[in-house]
């Protein structure tokens, strides 16, 4: 029961390098998110997928790029890492793109930025 | 827009002790609500949730119960145990008002239960 997995766990950059977070999940859902986790701050939401072939921004978009690539795998990139950027990234998927379905998360990827 | 209030923490219990941890909501239409609980180091999980006026979500002796009136969604636990030491998120999802069912989340409130 893998759910949804994201790699790298933990990662360090310096300013200016690019990078791409991995997502997958294997629960055949149609729906994938990416979050930022901030201290006091919540979950941000950067990009969703409602579906296979369809991306869009969420609160906080700038920065990144996102990719779906096949119905199991999402991507975040990052193509100019700033520390403003350093953060918590959560990748998360739901079954359906409808409000009584809730969202499964990944265990997060811890990216510093230098 | 929408938006989740959540109690500040940090909160800090007693084994055995009552919890309550205050939600609030605005949303346009008839939001879906949920509580996540977040380990330390781990993603966030789902705790439970509920869709329509004056149900009640329960899940490892946490209950909420949706309140369309006052618009809460407050959780509750007779009696926490140290490993419930955790950050609890409030959290909505609705079909309406453009939100494309995504979901909006409190700050999270910071709950450590002592021995």
């Amino acid at each position: 029961n893998a759910g949804v997995t994201q790699t790298p766990k933990f990662q360090v950059l310096k300013t200016g390098q690019s990078m791409t977070l991995q997502c997958a999940q294997d629960m055949n859902h149609n729906s994938m998110y990416w979050y930022r986790q901030d201290p006091g701050m919540g979950l941000r939401l950067i990009y969703y997928s409602a579906s296979e072939g369809t991306t869009d921004k969420g609160e906080v978009p700038n920065g990144y790029n996102v990719s779906r690539l096949n119905k199991r795998e999402f991507s975040l990139r990052l193509e100019s890492a700033a520390p403003s950027q350093t953060s918590v990234y959560f990748c998360a998927s739901r079954s359906r793109q409808v409000s009584n379905q809730p969202q499964h998360f990944g265990d997060g990827t811890r990216l510093s930025i230098l | 827009g929408n938006s989740v209030t959540q109690m500040e923490g940090p909160v800090t219990l007693s084994e055995e002790a009552f919890l309550t941890i205050n939600c609030t909501y605005t949303a346009t239409g008839y939001p879906s609500l949920f509580w996540y609980v977040q380990y330390p180091g781990e993603g966030l999980q789902l705790l439970l949730k509920a869709t329509k006026a004056d149900d009640k979500g329960s899940n490892k002796g946490f209950e909420a119960t949706y309140r369309k009136e006052t618009t809460s969604f407050h959780l509750e636990k007779g009696s926490v145990q140290v490993s419930d030491s955790a950050v609890y998120f409030c959290a909505l999802s609705t079909n309406s008002g453009g939100s494309n069912y995504k979901l909006t989340f409190g700050k999270g409130t910071l709950l450590t239960v002592n021995p």
